[in-house]
């Protein structure tokens, strides 16, 4: 499985914008890019997912580079509810996830 | 439709003692994955299972663990002998695949907290 790179943590206020990257330089072709996060206390929970072009749903958007060598997912607007660890997948045929480390997210009111 | 269920959420036992954890998918999902997560950690794959057929398993699953999944519903994995090592959040997920594609949005469970002491 291909492998992704994040920051160990980051930080935001709330009700700004943040950005959490993700690096994945050995993506191949068909390699999809998704994103989950985990709340304390709580298993997984999907957040969006992309393959070339740049992804929106009622949760973030997923903005992918042209040569896909990395993304980012991007909250709006970050609430209290948003704190949580990130985690950046590949995942290529087949459902099984690859977990990093992720990124924790700390939201200051 | 209530989500991925497990039971119990919590387990303390003993060193040396089986435990046994239950999974039930979101109905009708397909496929159905245990991983384990230790503090800090992202979690890890352990086995998964495309209707009653296990697929595939990792290499820390040690002969220690089984997994099952009867008739293609829900889904124990036992511990037999358990060492202070096992204990770690272990995490149910369920998805539906759909041949050709490639979903990756699993659902999954807040998961069977161990503690063996």
């Amino acid at each position: 499985d291909a492998k992704t790179t994040q920051p160990n943590s980051m930080e935001s206020n709330e009700e700004e914008p943040v950005h959490l990257p993700c690096n994945h330089s050995t993506i191949s072709g068909t390699d999809y890019i998704h994103w989950y996060r985990q709340l304390p206390s709580q298993g997984p929970e999907y957040v969006i997912h992309g393959l070339t072009s740049n992804v929106n749903n009622r949760m973030a958007s997923l903005a992918i580079a042209e040569d896909r060598k990395s993304s980012t997912l991007i909250l709006h607007r970050a609430t209290l509810r948003d704190a949580a660890v990130y985690y950046c997948i590949l995942i290529r045929g087949g459902n099984k996830l690859v977990f990093g480390a992720g990124t924790i997210l700390r939201v200051k009111s | 439709d209530t989500g991925v269920s497990q039971d119990p959420r919590h387990k303390i036992t003993k060193r040396g003692q089986n435990v046994t954890f239950r999974c039930d998918p979101i109905s009708e999902h397909n496929r159905l994955y245990w991983y384990r997560q230790t503090l800090g950690q992202g979690p890890e794959f352990l086995t998964y299972f495309q209707n009653e057929a296990q697929l595939e398993k990792s290499r820390l699953l040690s002969d220690r663990f089984s997994a099952e999944r009867p008739k293609g519903s829900f889904s124990t994995l036992e511990i037999q002998r358990t060492e202070q090592g096992d204990s770690a959040m272990y995490l149910c997920a369920s998805t539906e695949e759909v041949i050709g594609t490639v979903s990756g949005k699993l659902f999954f469970g807040s998961g069977t907290q161990l503690s063996v002491l």
